[in-house]
């Protein structure tokens, strides 16, 4: 069973450029997360998808963030235009459902902001 | 608010020594805690949970880790460390109500020397 993968692994844009990441989900998880590292920092929760519905979005830092889920499997998350913080590892995880189900991660997209 | 404590940034243990990795929370109720581990060039990795019952729990690569409510702690423990286990290790809760999005401490990196 293919896990959850993640596009690319690293990208390096300037400030003010555009980056979309993209998570492809473990098939058949309804529930997708969206999770950011800064450096030094814990890794923090962006949102939370219940197939193609963001169910919770409060650690989305602003609107310049948008993620999607069209059809309920894999997820994009856009960032518009980048600034010097956004810099950091976006991991994206799924689970077969809530709560005390393991959320299984990907391997993180690093992005640098320059 | 929900929050974990890791102490200890970076932990250097010798081969074959024992290991203890602490974690502190904050929770009101009794908490779900996880541990997670993070190998280079990799998704993170589920090690253990606790949600109830017996408060030392069994993981995998022969991890353990012990709830201790009395004093608001989760701590991983392994008898005989490996080359291998070096990695960064995250303690997390999750979150309540919802039981959602999970909440991590600020990782301890683990080096093994020979």
């Amino acid at each position: 069973e293919a896990g959850v993968t993640q596009f690319p692994s690293h990208s390096v844009i300037e400030k003010g450029q555009t980056v979309t990441l993209r998570c492809d989900p473990i098939s058949g998880h309804d529930n997708l997360y969206w999770y950011r590292r800064v450096m030094g920092k814990e890794i923090k929760f962006l949102l939370h998808f219940v197939k193609e519905s963001k169910q919770d979005e409060s650690g989305m830092p602003n609107n310049r963030f948008l993620a999607e889920r069209t059809g309920g499997t894999y997820s994009t998350l856009k960032v518009q235009p980048a600034e010097l913080e956004d810099s950091g590892v976006y991991f994206c995880a799924s689970s077969l459902g809530q709560g005390g189900h393991e959320q299984y991660f990907g391997p993180g997209t690093r992005l640098t902001v320059t | 608010a929900q929050s974990v404590t890791q102490p200890d940034i970076h932990i250097t243990v010798s081969e074959g020594a024992s290991l203890e990795l602490r974690c502190n929370y904050s929770y009101g109720a009794t908490p779900y805690l996880f541990w997670y581990v993070q190998s280079p060039g990799q998704g993170l990795q589920l090690l253990l949970k606790y949600f109830s019952g017996d408060t030392l729990v069994q993981g995998i690569k022969g991890f353990e880790a012990e709830f201790k409510r009395s004093q608001s702690s989760f701590n991983l423990r392994k008898p005989s460390v490996h080359w291998s286990d070096a990695a960064e290790y995250f303690c997390a809760v999750v979150t309540f109500p919802g039981f959602q999005k999970l909440v991590f401490g600020t990782g301890t990196r683990l080096l093994v020397s020979p």
